[in-house]
C-alpha cells in the first residue's frame, strides 16, 4: 500500500512569506502528525489532527497553522516566515489508538532566506 | 514530561560487526511504548523496531533487536552483522499520552557510520 506522501519535498521561501505543507496519510488512517527537525533543537511535535480535529499541539508560535480534511490529508501553514523557520517538516500517519504505530513521510525541506 | 537520552552523538563501527546504540528514558507513566527509528540522509524516518512497557520479552526484527532493561529505563538498539547502508541518523523515541492524544519524544539522535 502506499505510504505517507508529503509535498513539495524541497521549497525555498523568504521571510515574511507564508508557506503551505501538505501531507497524505496512509490509506485508513486517521491520525496525522507533524514535526519540525533542526539541528539545534531536534524533532519538535508540532501537531496531531485526528479526523478533523486537532487534539494536541506543541510549543509552537501562533504562526504554525494547520487543518486536516475529511480523506485525512493534513496541511500545516506557517505564516510570517523567520529566519529560524528553516527545517525539515516531517508528517507521521497513524490509525489513531493507543500503541499503534507511526509511519513517517520523506519530509518537506524548507529554507526560509 | 518525559525524556530521551541518547549520549552517542556519533558511532563506528566495522562492516559485519554488531554495533549497540544507547538510550535511556525517563517517565512516571506505568505504560509507555519506545521507538526506534532511522534516518538517512534522505531525510525519511524509518520504523525499525518497537518495545512496549507491558512486553515480556525484547522486541527483535531481523538484524535490529532491542535490549530494554525496565528497571534501569534503558532501551538499547543492538544492530547485527553491520552493512554500509546501516550508514544513517538512529533517534529513540517514546510515545507520550496525553489525555487521548498522543505524540512522540525524540532523543536528539546517534549518528552511526559503517565502515568498509
Amino acid at each position: 500500500k502506499a505510504g505517507v506522501t508529503q509535498t513539495p519535498r524541497y521549497l525555498i521561501k523568504t521571510r515574511g512569506q507564508q508557506v503551505t505543507l501538505s501531507c497524505s496519510p496512509i490509506s485508513g488512517h486517521r491520525s496525522v502528525s507533524w514535526y519540525q527537525q533542526t539541528p539545534g533543537q531536534g524533532l519538535q511535535f508540532l501537531f496531531e489532527y485526528f479526523s478533523e480535529t486537532q487534539r494536541n499541539k506543541g510549543n509552537f508560535p501562533g504562526r504554525f497553522s494547520g487543518r486536516q480534511f475529511s480523506n485525512s490529508r493534513s496541511e500545516m501553514n506557517v505564516s510570517t516566515l523567520e529566519l529560524g523557520d528553516s527545517a525539515l517538516y516531517l508528517c507521521a500517519s497513524s490509525l489513531g489508538g493507543t500503541g499503534n504505530g507511526y509511519t513517517f513521510g520523506s519530509g518537506t525541506r524548507l529554507t526560509v532566506v | 514530561a518525559q525524556k530521551i537520552t541518547q549520549t552517542q552523538p556519533g558511532m563506528f563501527v566495522q562492516e559485519k560487526e554488531a554495533v549497540t546504540l544507547d538510550c535511556t528514558y525517563d517517565t512516571s507513566d506505568p505504560s509507555y511504548g519506545l521507538f526506534w527509528y532511522k534516518q538517512p540522509s534522505s531525510g525519511e524516518m524509518i520504523f525499525l523496531i518497537y518495545q512496549g512497557s507491558y512486553d515480556q520479552q525484547n522486541a527483535t526484527e531481523g538484524r535490529y533487536s532491542l535490549n530494554f532493561q525496565k528497571a534501569r529505563k534503558s532501551a538499547n538498539l543492538v544492530i547485527s552483522a553491520s552493512q554500509l547502508g546501516d550508514s544513517a541518523m538512529y533517534f529513540c523515541a517514546m510515545r507520550e499520552d496525553q489525555g487521548g492524544s498522543e505524540k512522540l519524544v525524540f532523543g536528539k539522535g546517534t549518528k552511526l557510520t559503517v565502515n568498509p
